[in-house]
């Protein structure tokens, strides 16, 4: 079945730098892609729709301006989070869909721990 | 009103029992659902689609009521492994995938 990569699984980073999440669709191209952010025992939370070519569009109360996404292209969006903070520590998830009928593969997901 | 809607539990049931979750969601132009699990500290996984004439996997029922939006997950003779998070997840016809906040269930011995 399809796979969508991830990468990293988790990082440690010091207040104030950046971090880019990457995902990666291995066997589909993917033309649209998804952020979510769970913090702990919470739901997933949309973050973001990442459509290849274009801006991304993000969900209400979600800063674009920290949370930069990029979709170049079929098979890649990367999420940056700068000059972050310990309180966006937190799991953040990719996934990918297909047709609209189709299920959403999801990315093994990043643990982000800002200390 | 959120868009879709799940009761966080959490359920408590012993082994062996039968245990149903609804969800419901706001959105009527909604196209296809499915039902996710989540353990803990891992990303969600495919358990189910949901069909407009009801599916079966094993101990696992899914159905779908369009006319009042929602949908159902029953689990019966309940294993300890099904302990975990379910999320009921409704796609829209421009592909947004929409999560319910889950429900969480603990199967006891």
């Amino acid at each position: 079945g399809a796979v969508v990569s991830q990468h990293p699984s988790w990082v440690i980073c010091k207040s104030g730098t950046s971090v880019k999440i990457e995902c990666r669709s291995l066997d589909f191209q993917a033309t649209t892609m998804f952020w979510y952010r769970q913090f702990p025992k919470q739901s997933l939370m949309l973050m973001a729709t990442s459509n290849e070519g274009s801006k991304a569009t993000y969900e209400q109360g979600v800063e674009k301006d920290k949370f930069l996404i990029n979709h170049a292209s079929l098979t890649l969006s990367t999420l940056t989070v700068t000059s972050a903070h310990p309180e966006d520590s937190s799991f953040y998830i990719c996934s990918a869909s297909g047709p609209v009928n189709t299920e959403a593969f999801f990315g093994q997901g990043t643990r982000l721990t800002v200390v | 009103r959120k868009e879709v809607e799940q009761d966080p539990g959490p359920f408590n049931v012993p082994e062996g029992a039968t245990v149903a979750f609804n969800c419901t969601y706001s959105n009527s132009a909604s196209q296809s659902f499915f039902w996710y699990r989540q353990d803990c500290r891992k990303e969600p996984k495919l358990l189910m689609s949901v069909y407009s004439s009801g599916n079966e996997d094993g101990r696992f029922t899914a159905q779908l009521n369009r006319a009042s939006q929602y949908i159902s997950l029953l689990i019966r003779d309940s294993k300890l492994s099904d302990s975990a998070t379910y999320l009921c997840v409704v796609k829209t016809g421009g592909f947004k995938t929409i999560f319910g906040a889950g429900t969480r269930l603990f199967v006891k011995a």
